[in-house]
């Protein structure tokens, strides 16, 4: 069982508003991930992080930032979020052990 | 990256065997085969992955074919929990990002 989390799973916001994106795992995992989806649509790369105070854009630009100040931290912030910033936003982690990225639950981002 | 191509979807009768193919022509000799699933409304989860020979696991089993160009992921009996998006991805040695592509949907019929 994964202990990757995401909080919240849901959130509908108004344009304008800022805001942050929790993610959370306690496997010690190195590596942490934030991808974009949208409904019916494939993943996409946003942001990614190999350690601590090291963080990196993903193939897809967006406008969010991430900060790794903690190993088991990877929050996502918006500053001003815009209708365009709705989508499903998931978090994974890695650790360079293993071939595997364990997923957390998502955030639906709903910005009206 | 090298690109993989996949059905867009495929249906299977619950408790019958399904194949799901991948076609990877340029896969690089270093190249990794992984598969993961997403059931509806949940993150991806990883089913299973291998580099030239055949692999099993609790959840499926990954057949490579000798050239490596292609490769079919096996659930020996679809369950209506099976039914998600099957993507099928290749990761490079040494690398640790994953690219998803469009994936399988796969219904599985009671």
């Amino acid at each position: 069982e994964a202990d990757i989390y995401q909080t919240p799973r849901y959130l509908v916001i108004g344009t304008g508003k800022k805001i942050t994106l929790e993610c959370s795992q306690t496997m010690g995992h190195d590596k942490m991930y934030w991808y974009q989806q949208d409904p019916g649509m494939e993943l996409h790369l946003i942001h990614y992080s190999y350690g601590v105070n090291s963080t990196e854009k993903g193939d897809l630009s967006s406008e969010s930032t991430v900060s790794r100040i903690r190993t088991e931290h990877f929050p996502l912030t918006l500053e001003s979020a815009r209708p365009s910033h709705t989508s499903q936003y998931l978090c994974a982690s890695s650790t360079g052990g293993s071939n595997e990225q364990f997923f957390g639950p998502g955030t639906r981002l709903t910005v009206l | 990256d090298a690109k993989t191509t996949q059905p867009n979807s495929m249906e299977s009768n619950e408790e019958e065997p399904v194949h799901l193919p991948c076609n990877h022509s340029t896969i690089s000799g270093t190249d990794y085969i992984h598969w993961y699933r997403q059931l509806p409304s949940q993150g991806p989860e990883y089913v299973i992955h291998g580099l030239t020979s055949n692999v099993n696991n609790r959840m499926a089993s990954l057949a490579i074919a000798e050239d490596r160009k292609s490769s079919t992921l096996i659930l020996h009996r679809a369950t209506l929990r099976d039914a998600a998006v099957y993507y099928c991805i290749l990761k490079g040695a040494g690398s640790y990002q994953l690219t998803f592509g469009k994936g399988t949907k796969l219904s599985v019929i009671p």
